[in-house]
């Protein structure tokens, strides 16, 4: 069973700062099929990045994912008001076919 | 616009069973893979089942494995989930999402829908 970790749990920044998120996955990934996800309270999950490192359509590119194997990295730079939120990275795979981290929050400090 | 559209959420007393729908529209909707993705209060996000293109394939995760049956009706662009024997534990908001054209592998969703509550409590 894939577990996937995220840290750290909150991250305190300030407008302007630059956000990086850890997601460790108890095995390797396959083909680094891992996805970030941004949510905001009482909305969706909205996809960031997907194999890894493409961002989504509409995904400005101070947003940037990276990582393989079992280690993998959300990195936003220059943080805007609207990029307080839970964020969420997700992995495809044989078991279980797909699985979620913890989450990590990104609050204002 | 690629839209999708769930329902069928309530209140439910513990051991009962409820049908969610979740309607598609704006894509061909035929062709994706789709999920079902819950989240409880105050919780992270929790996959629940998956569903292939025409059907025929389909998997559910071992916490609602033989309580929930994922199915749809391709004719009229309706995913489905069966929830049976369901527990306080399954109270959650639960999504239906899926991939758009740019990620062929289905291994990540950009489409979801807005969610339905399923609150299980005597």
């Amino acid at each position: 069973e894939t577990v996937l970790t995220q840290s750290p749990g909150t991250l305190s920044l300030s407008p302007g700062d630059t956000a990086t998120l850890s997601c460790r996955a108890s095995q390797s990934v396959t083909n680094n099929y891992l996805a970030w996800y941004q949510q905001k309270p009482g909305q969706a999950p909205r996809l960031l990045i997907h194999g890894a490192s493409s961002r989504a359509p509409g995904i400005p590119d101070r947003v940037s994912g990276s990582g393989s194997g079992t280690d993998f990295t959300l990195t936003i730079s220059r943080l805007e008001p609207e990029d307080f939120a839970v964020y969420y990275c997700q992995q495809y795979g044989r078991s279980p076919r797909y699985s979620f981290g913890q989450g990590t929050k990104v609050e204002i400090k | 616009e690629e839209q999708l559209v769930e329902s069928g959420g309530g209140l439910v007393q513990p051991g009962g069973s409820l049908r969610l729908s979740c309607a598609g529209s704006g894509f061909t909707f035929g062709n994706c893979e789709m999920i079902w993705v819950r989240q409880a209060p105050g919780k992270g996000l929790e996959w629940v089942a998956f569903i292939s293109g025409g059907g025929n394939s389909i998997d559910h995760a071992d916490s609602v494995k033989g309580r929930f049956t994922i199915s749809r009706d391709n004719a009229k662009n309706f995913l489905y989930l069966q929830l049976r024997d369901l527990k306080p534990e399954d109270t959650a908001v639960y999504y239906c999402a899926t991939s758009g054209p740019f990620i062929p592998a289905f291994d990540a969703f950009d489409i979801w829908g807005q969610g339905t509550m399923v609150l299980v409590s005597s």
